[in-house]
């Protein structure tokens, strides 16, 4: 089976603009969640999905949304771009929400603000 | 608010020795899940090992291993015969029994010399 897949690879952006991220997560799995992780630094929790609702969101301001498709695939969003977004952004998915299944993550997409 | 914290930045192994990499977490849970995590350069965060709070045995991967002290909060990871392809980023993250979102460590990079 396909594990998790993101695109774009790596995507480089004006400040101002507006990005979009997408995630496949591995077949069967419901829940999708995103992370933000900065160079040299550990990942953080952006948002959670779960059946296409939100589940959790993490300390990321409003510039900063998804959604989740009835195939389970996720977008994430960030408009506005500033310079501090510049990061990887991993995608997780899981079978069930809140239980013991671990998350599976994607290689990520390489974000640089420019 | 949960936390995790790894203390070392950096460590360094000869081939087919020991290492121990070291985390701390604080938590007023009862219940949850605590986790190491292989990210080498390639990006790709791995799975290394999983470890409920409330089983007292240690968890065991083949070469990986983990001491979990409970009431000291802390859960450092073991890698016997290390290999060159254990060079990598090594996070350690805490999973909420009932919550989703992970909360990672800063990281501890592990080189291993030949």
């Amino acid at each position: 089976d396909a594990g998790v897949t993101q695109s774009p690879t790596h995507l480089i952006k004006t400040r101002g603009q507006h990005v979009t991220l997408r995630c496949s997560p591995i077949s069967g799995h419901k829940s999708v969640s995103w992370y933000q992780q900065v160079l040299g630094q550990g990942p953080q929790f952006i948002f959670q999905y779960y059946e296409k609702e939100e589940r959790g969101r993490g300390n990321f301001p409003d510039r900063f949304s998804a959604r989740q498709f009835p195939n389970y695939s996720s977008e994430l969003n960030v408009n506005a771009l500033l310079l501090g977004d510049s990061a990887l952004y991993l995608c997780a998915s899981s079978l069930l929400r809140g239980d013991s299944y671990e998350q599976y993550f994607g290689p990520g997409t390489r974000l640089t603000v420019t | 608010a949960q936390t995790v914290t790894q203390s070392q930045p950096e460590m360094s192994v000869q081939e087919a020795e020991t290492v121990t990499l070291s985390c701390t977490y604080d938590t007023s849970e009862s219940d949850y899940y605590l986790f190491w995590y292989k990210q080498p350069p390639s990006r790709q965060m791995i799975l290394v090992i999983r470890q409920e709070a409330y089983k007292q045995q240690n968890a065991t991967e083949n070469r990986f291993s983990v001491n979990f002290q409970k009431a000291a909060k802390s859960f450092s990871l073991k890698i016997s015969d290390s290999q060159l392809g254990d060079a990598a980023m090594y996070f350690c993250a805490y999973r909420r029994n009932q919550g989703g979102k992970l909360i990672f460590g800063q990281g501890t990079e592990l080189s291993v010399k030949p």
